[in-house]
């Protein structure tokens, strides 16, 4: 059981370039999170999703879109990258309401 | 507005020590509360959940945390610390508005020395 897969790993982008972070899980979750982690600031919420077809934004939705075609799928794409979005991602999937995440493992990106 | 505090953004305890790691949340609506720890360079790992049950909530590892209405507190204890319980430790509330929304604590690093 691979629980949620997430890649690349590690990601160097350039000002402006776009890009899709990669997110999969295996355990027929409906809901899907994508949450970026910053020094001192613990988790804030991209974008998530509750079933497929259906995303809305979280705290922090700016510069990032989502979609999720499958159950299993949800990749986070970054329209024109910025140094302030560098960060490490999360993706993170739960069973149902009020029940813990299981997260990947992350997605560290620099945008220089 | 709901949010978690965590007092202490370090803890530092000998091995075999007691781990008190606190934490705070504001809600206007009984929440659900989780503990999550965070090793170097991995995603995090539920360590255990608060769901209106019981108010003393064991998880794994060893840890278990209480659950007090009257001081709006979700402290996570350990009796002994192992080396490798050096971690990131998170504290998060769960609570229904448009959606169910999880809000992070900003974190607890955990040291332990031998």
């Amino acid at each position: 059981n691979a629980g949620v897969t997430q890649t690349p790993k590690f990601q160097v982008l350039k000002t402006g370039q776009s890009m899709t972070l990669q997110c999969a899980q295996d355990m027929n979750h409906e809901y899907m999170s994508w949450y970026r982690q910053d020094p001192g600031m613990g988790l804030r919420l991209i974008h998530y999703s509750v079933g497929a077809g259906i995303t809305d934004q979280g705290e922090v939705p700016n510069g990032y879109n989502v979609s999720r075609s499958t159950t299993e799928d949800f990749p986070l794409r970054l329209l024109s990258a910025a140094p302030s979005q560098t960060s490490v991602y999360f993706c993170a999937s739960k069973g149902g309401e009020n029940y813990g995440y299981t997260f990947g493992s992350g997605t560290r990106l620099t945008v220089v | 507005a709901q949010s978690v505090t965590q007092l202490g953004s370090h803890v530092s305890v000998s091995e075999g020590a007691l781990v008190l790691l606190r934490c705070n949340y504001s809600s206007s609506v009984p929440p659900y509360l989780f503990w999550y720890v965070q090793y170097p360079n991995q995603g995090l790992q539920l360590l255990l959940k608060y769901t209106s049950a019981a108010t003393l909530v064991k998880g794994i590892n060893g840890f278990e945390a209480e659950f007090k209405k009257s001081e709006t507190s979700f402290h996570l204890t350990k009796p002994s610390a192992h080396m490798s319980d050096a971690a990131e430790y998170f504290c998060a509330v769960s609570v229904w508005t448009s959606y169910d929304k999880v809000i992070f604590g900003p974190g607890t690093s955990l040291s332990v020395i031998p």
